[in-house]
């Protein structure tokens, strides 16, 4: 089955700075990625997803990539704030099965 | 997106003993999951409840343990039998909506066995 290994497990970066987050799959048959963001005691919310046929996907500050060849896809997050610091999941599927998920990351941003 | 709810929101129970969580949505969706998320961890998915079929499990998970009932498009239970303090979690379910694995929340139930 799938497998979705992230680092790294924490990030501190200062206000203003980039933080970049990375994960890899192992099944080559998944063709979704999302990345959820978790605020402490909150359900996790999905913050952007790519599908397979598409090698880049931007909204605001927040962009993700996807190198299908590697197997390999990340989180990029530019001029970063405070209320950016959460635990970050990357995550797997198939469109329409489960998703798999990484260990996830904690994000600190420091003003 | 979609309006996801659970009942209760989070419970304290006796050991051996079994609690059913409820979980609502807006409008009715094919694919329904419930996922364990252990205290700082990521989230394990439990099972996957299609309605007219029987749950399907992951590995680790018995139906005989954490049953599960999909009546209908907008409702599912999941109860979780017998338990014991290693039971002690986030148990959150999710709907797929919004195109092929989008999936949304609900706010999850906090669980504590004594």
């Amino acid at each position: 089955g799938e497998n979705v290994e992230q680092h790294p497990s924490t990030l501190s970066v200062q206000e203003g700075d980039s933080a970049v987050i990375k994960c890899t799959y192992s099944d080559s048959a998944s063709n979704y990625f999302p990345w959820y963001k978790q605020e402490l005691g909150k359900r996790p919310q999905l913050i952007i997803d790519i599908r397979s046929n598409v090698g880049e996907k931007k909204d605001q500050r927040i962009a993700v990539t996807l190198n299908k060849t590697a197997k390999h896809f990340s989180l990029h997050i530019t001029e970063t704030q405070p209320e950016d610091s959460a635990v970050y999941f990357c995550a797997a599927s198939q469109a329409g099965t489960a998703l798999i998920f990484g260990k996830g990351t904690t994000l600190s941003v420091s003003s | 997106s979609a309006v996801i709810s659970q009942k209760p929101s989070r419970d304290i129970c006796q050991r051996g003993t079994s609690l059913t969580i409820q979980c609502q949505v807006d409008s009715q969706v094919t694919m329904m999951f419930w996922y364990r998320q252990q205290p700082g961890q990521s989230l394990t998915l439990i099972a996957t409840a299609n309605q007219g079929s029987e749950a399907t499990y992951e590995s680790g998970f018995v139906i005989d343990k954490f049953p599960i009932s999909r009546p209908n498009l907008t409702f599912s239970t999941l109860t979780v039998s017998n338990m014991s303090p290693e039971d002690s979690s986030i148990y959150l379910c999710s709907v797929d909506r919004d195109g092929p694995g989008t999936q949304y929340f609900g706010p999850g139930t906090r669980l504590l066995v004594l």
